[in-house]
Order: C-alpha cells, then structure tokens, then sequence
C-alpha cells in the first residue's frame, strides 16, 4: 500500500518563474491539505482539497494556486516565485475532510529553491 | 515584537476530563489558525477562525477567537487518548510584506487512561 508520494523531490527555480508540485494521496483517501515549511519553521497551511474544490485556505496569496483531480490526486501551482518561497512543501492527504481532523499522513515533500 | 502566548505550556488531564488551551497575541490577528502535533509527527492544521467572536466546533473540539482578535482558546470535551499531543496556535506576523505565520509557544496535552 503506497503512502503519500510527491514529486519532484527537489526543484530549483529563479524568481519570477511559475512551479508546479505534485501529490498523489495514500491510497483511499481523498482529501489534500498542502503545506509549507519554511528552514526552521514549523508547516504552515496553504489549503486543503476535497472533491476537486478548495475547502480551506491559509494566509498565502493568489500567487499560490491548486486543483484536485478525480483520482484525488492534487497539484500547487506558485506564480511569480519569490526568493521567499523556497522551503520544503509538504502534501498531506487524509479520508474526509472533517472527521478526524489530525490524521493527516505526510508525503516525504518537495524542496523548492528559488535563486 | 511580536509575540503569540499560549497557557498552560503542560497539561495532563485524566480521560473524559475536559481541557482548555489559550492564545494571545501581543498584536491584533487578521485571523488565528490551530494545529496539533502529535509525538514524532508534524503539526496537522484544525481550523482556521476569521470573525471577532468566532465560534466553530469540530466534534469535541470548540474554537473561539476573542473579540479584540487578540485571543482565542481550543476547548477539548472528554479528552480521550487520541487526544495526545501539542496544541499550537498561529496567526499571520505583522513583518511587512510577508505570509509567514508566528506560532504560538505551544501546549502539550497528555490524556492518561
């Protein structure tokens, strides 16, 4: 039974470019939540997908962008990248969005560099 | 600077007992978020609150964001094992043109059977 899995695992970029990483949930679940985490920050939420709509979203702008798909697989999209957008995102996915809030199982992540 | 508090820093409650943490903030929050860590993993986002007064609940999970939008606590009815780990809250840092979060200190909760 795979687990969360993410790709790419590494990405460098320069400012201004567009980025997009991918998540494949663990297998039955259907809800994705993307985070980012900063070095030496703990994750910070961006949002969260259920049935292919954004159910929640954290304090990042427009800049930062997702979509879901039938398989529930999911994707974040960052526009116009910033030297401040490199950090380690995460995808976590979970079965349901509300029931049991805290299980969440991680992806292993992938690191994005921005020069 | 800008600072977010949380009380207690530790708390061990008996299973069924009902627990609170509290959060404040030395400045005002556009909105307040809460996480839960539990031992060995990473913090898991629970809910995000936006409106002075706000109340949402989640199962035994009650949130409220205080007036001012200074505060907010997380209210556990009948803790129960799964309950385990620590509480964090975070709101968005006033640092100027940033969308960082500023974590609270934390509480670790441990529900004994």
């Amino acid at each position: 039974d795979a687990g969360v899995t993410q790709s790419p695992t590494h990405l460098i970029k320069t400012r201004g470019q567009q980025v997009t990483l991918r998540c494949s949930p663990k297998s039955g679940h259907d809800t994705v939540s993307w985070y980012q985490q900063a070095l030496g920050q703990g994750p910070q939420f961006i949002f969260q997908y259920y049935e292919e709509e954004e159910r929640q979203r954290g304090n990042f702008p427009d800049r930062f962008s997702g979509h879901q798909f039938p398989n529930y697989s999911s994707e974040l999209n960052v526009n116009a990248l910033l030297l401040g957008d490199s950090a380690l995102y995460l995808c976590a996915s979970s079965l349901t969005a509300w029931e049991d809030g805290d299980e969440q199982y991680f992806g292993p992540g992938t690191r994005l560099t921005v020069t | 600077g800008q600072q977010v508090m949380q009380i207690p820093q530790y708390q061990h409650v008996q299973e069924g007992e009902d627990f609170t943490t509290y959060c404040n903030s030395s400045t005002t929050l556009s909105n307040i978020q809460w996480y839960k860590q539990r031992p060995g993993g990473h913090p898991v986002f629970l809910i995000q609150l936006v409106k002075s007064g706000e109340v949402k609940k989640q199962k035994r999970l009650t949130f409220q964001f205080g007036e001012a939008k200074k505060n907010s606590s997380l209210h556990i009815t009948a803790t129960q094992t799964t309950d385990v780990g620590t509480y964090f809250c975070a709101g968005p840092t006033t640092i100027y043109n940033t969308d960082k979060l500023i974590f609270g200190t934390g509480t670790r909760l441990q529900v004994f059977p």
